[in-house]
C-alpha cells in the first residue's frame, strides 16, 4: 500500500530563512511524485510532478528534490506570501494520486 | 493546465438530507477524480469518474452514499447522500490532463452537515 508521510506538521520561518520540507513515500512503481501548495478555504494548487530519483525542478522560491525514498521541497528566502500548507502525493499504479498530511508553513516578516 | 470551477462553494445541511456537488472543467479531459479532505486531514480519494462508464470507488466508499455522474467530458456531479455530522467535510473535483503527469484541483466546496 502507497504510503506518504510529511514532516514537520507545521514550520515557521521568519522572512529570509531557508528550510526544507520533507516527504517520505513507499510506493509500487513510482509514476510520479507531486507536491502542491493549498491555501486555506481554497484547492490545492499545483506546483511540480517529478519522475526519478535526482530529478529537480524550481519554480520561484521553491526547489523540489527527489531520491528513491523522499522528496524535499527546499524553499529559500521566504516571503509571507509563502505562508501555506503544503502537499506531497504519490502516483503509483493508478492515476489518482495519494497524499501526505502535509506541512503547514508561517513565514513572519 | 484547467481551469475548475465548483458549485456551490459553500452549503449547511440537515442530517438526513442530500446535497450534489458540480464540477465544471474547460476543457474536455477523461479522468475526473472526487476527493474529500475532512478537518485536519489530507485528501482521501473517494472515486474516479470516466465518462461513458461506473464511477470506481475507493474502498470505504460506497456508490449509494456517493452517487457519482460523469455525462461528458467537461462535467461531473457527486452527491452525498442521506448525510450525518460525520460527512462535513471539503469536497474536491480533479481532473488529470494530458499523460496524467499534471493533475489539477477545483476550489471545493465546504459541507457542514448539521
Amino acid at each position: 500500500e502507497d504510503q506518504v508521510t510529511q514532516s514537520p506538521e507545521a514550520l515557521r520561518l521568519q522572512e529570509g530563512e531557508s528550510s526544507s520540507l520533507n516527504c517520505s513515500y513507499t510506493v509500487s512503481g513510482l509514476r510520479g511524485l507531486f507536491w502542491y501548495r493549498q491555501d486555506p478555504g481554497k484547492g490545492p494548487e499545483f506546483l511540480f510532478t517529478l519522475y526519478s530519483a535526482g530529478e529537480e525542478k524550481e519554480k520561484e522560491r521553491l526547489k523540489a528534490t527527489l531520491t528513491k525514498k523522499e522528496s524535499f521541497l527546499h524553499i529559500t528566502a521566504p516571503k509571507p506570501e509563502d505562508s501555506a500548507t503544503y502537499l506531497c502525493a504519490v502516483r503509483g499504479s493508478g492515476y489518482a494520486l495519494n497524499f501526505g498530511k502535509g506541512t503547514s508553513l508561517l513565514v513572519t516578516p | 493546465s484547467a481551469v475548475i470551477s465548483q458549485k456551490p462553494s459553500r452549503d449547511i445541511c440537515q442530517r438526513g438530507t442530500s446535497l450534489t456537488i458540480q464540477c465544471q472543467v474547460d476543457s474536455q479531459v477523461t479522468m475526473m477524480f472526487w476527493y474529500r479532505q475532512q478537518p485536519g486531514q489530507s485528501l482521501t480519494l473517494i472515486a474516479t469518474a470516466n465518462q461513458g462508464s461506473e464511477a470506481t470507488y475507493e474502498s470505504g466508499f460506497v456508490i449509494d452514499k456517493f452517487p457519482i455522474s460523469r455525462p461528458n467530458l467537461t462535467f461531473s456531479t457527486l452527491t452525498v447522500s442521506n448525510m450525518s455530522p460525520e460527512d462535513s467535510s471539503i469536497y474536491l473535483c480533479s481532473v488529470a490532463t494530458g499523460t496524467y503527469n499534471e493533475q489539477f484541483f477545483g476550489p471545493g466546496t465546504r459541507l457542514t452537515v448539521l
